[in-house]
């Protein structure tokens, strides 16, 4: 089974920070790679897909990229409303789906 | 507008069963695959179970495999999964999610508000 790997599990910033999320595969994923938000007690929100398409809605100030087996979600202006967990998903081995463990994201 | 209602969960004593259920509207249901995916509390994302549009192929994690069921009515618009067995490991927020597009096999975009079930004696 593929395994997402995420770095870090945690860190702090500050509004306005540029914030940068890993995710690592154990194998190559192609560009099958998923990003979602969650906040407590909600559901998870998706903000990207493909690695780097945009999902409608979501505030440009998100970007994906990577390929193969390394994977960045960047949050280029951190925003109060961006403390959260986010994590990573693939689903390039039809039928099998996997998630990263998550990065919490909280205020400095 | 998508939307996904689970409902069902409730306390359990362990060796026991219970069906969450996941109404879908805004949709057309019997075109697009669902899954199943849980949370423990504090932890992170696992996917559960999934079935094709029309229920032709169901897959499993293999921590439920044997144990849990994933079902659908296309008539009625409603997913289902049937837990059996369970033990206090399968505490955690189920959550009921669509699959993106028609062909299977992507990423999961909604999901629902989720539904808490507890395995405890």
């Amino acid at each position: 089974a593929i395994q997402l790997t995420q770095s870090p599990s945690s860190l702090s910033a500050s509004v306005g920070d540029r914030v940068t999320i890993t995710c690592r595969a154990s194998q190559g994923i192609s560009s099958a790679l998923a990003w979602y938000q969650q906040k407590p007690g909600k559901a998870p929100k998706l903000l990207i897909y493909d690695a780097s398409s945009l999902e409608s809605g979501v505030p440009s100030r998100f970007s994906g990229s990577g390929s193969g087996t390394d994977f960045t979600l960047t949050i280029s202006s951190l925003q109060p409303e961006d403390f959260a967990t986010y994590y990573c998903q693939q689903f390039n081995s039809y039928p099998q789906w996997t998630f990263g463990q998550g990065t919490k994201v909280e205020i400095k | 507008q998508v939307q996904l209602v689970e409902s069902g969960g409730g306390v359990v004593q362990p060796g026991g069963s219970l069906r969450l259920s996941c109404a879908a509207s805004g949709f057309t249901f019997s075109s697009y695959g669902m899954h199943w995916v849980r949370q423990a509390p504090g932890k992170g994302l696992e996917w559960v179970a999934f079935i094709r549009y029309d229920g032709s192929n169901k897959y499993y994690a293999d921590s439920v495999k044997g144990r849990f069921t994933i079902s659908r009515d296309n008539s009625k618009n409603t997913l289902y999964l049937q837990m059996n067995s369970l033990r206090a490991e399968d505490t955690a927020v189920y959550y009921c999610a669509k699959d993106r597009r028609a062909a299977a096999g992507n990423w999961f975009d909604p999901w629902g508000q989720g539904t808490l079930v507890t395995v405890s004696s």
